[in-house]
């Protein structure tokens, strides 16, 4: 069972710190990895995919992929108030499934 | 331009009923997805058009029925559903199917009463 897990939280944070959101996953195949966010009752929206190994900056947001220990982190820089929501990470077998599997999401919360 | 749309944003229907979901996209993606989310639950994959052709079925209940009429656009028939199917269901698309990014639509919240 291909399988992709997240610490569901909540992760609290003091405005202006960074965010540490981690994820593992157990398919070696794996070859995209994917951030969401999704607030409240809304649908889910990219902030960044990352395919190969190392660190990937967008702005506050910075994607850490390593494949030999099959995990992919997401910081967030500076947090604020407007960083709350959940965090998902998808992951995407090439050649495989047409399809991600999805972690259960990490709620964060950024305290004002 | 990354826009998915969805219609109707929100819908509540009888268990007797039958009713539609609507999505498009104008991005020229060729991959399309039906997902069922529940709350604090990640999207749940129902169905893949890859090609306008059902790729994937989730094993999903026939009261579901998709349908993609064209490249842009992607339905979800809706007949006979139970109050647990009630959900927010997203539509996505990507530029082909297994390892492109999927970009989401804003979603249906559907209550079935």
């Amino acid at each position: 069972q291909k399988e992709v897990e997240q610490n569901s939280g909540p992760l609290s944070v003091p405005e202006g710190a960074i965010a540490s959101l981690n994820c593992t996953y157990s398919d070696r195949g794996s070859q995209s990895f994917f951030w969401y966010r999704q607030y409240s009752g809304k649908s889910p929206e990219l902030i960044m995919f990352i395919y190969s190994n190392g660190d990937k900056e967008d702005g506050r947001f910075t994607a850490q992929l390593n494949k030999a220990s099959q995990y992919v982190s997401l910081l967030i820089r500076d947090s604020q108030p407007s960083d709350s929501a959940t965090y998902l990470c998808a992951v995407n077998a090439l050649g495989g499934t047409y399809k991600y599997i999805f972690g259960t999401g990490t709620r964060l919360k950024v305290l004002a | 331009d990354t826009e998915v749309t969805q219609t109707p944003k929100h819908l509540v229907m009888g268990m007797t009923n039958k009713k539609s979901l609507k999505c498009e996209q104008h991005m020229g993606h060729r991959a399309m997805y039906w997902y069922k989310q529940k709350a604090k639950k990640p999207p749940e994959l129902m169905f893949v058009y890859s090609y306008e052709k059902l790729s994937i079925n989730e094993s999903v209940p026939s009261r579901f029925s998709p349908e993609c009429p064209n490249s842009s656009l992607l339905n979800l028939h809706l007949h006979a559903l139970q109050p647990e199917d009630s959900a927010l269901y997203l539509c996505a698309s990507s530029q082909d199917a297994p390892a492109d990014t999927q970009y989401f639509g804003p979603g249906t919240r559907l209550t079935v009463l």
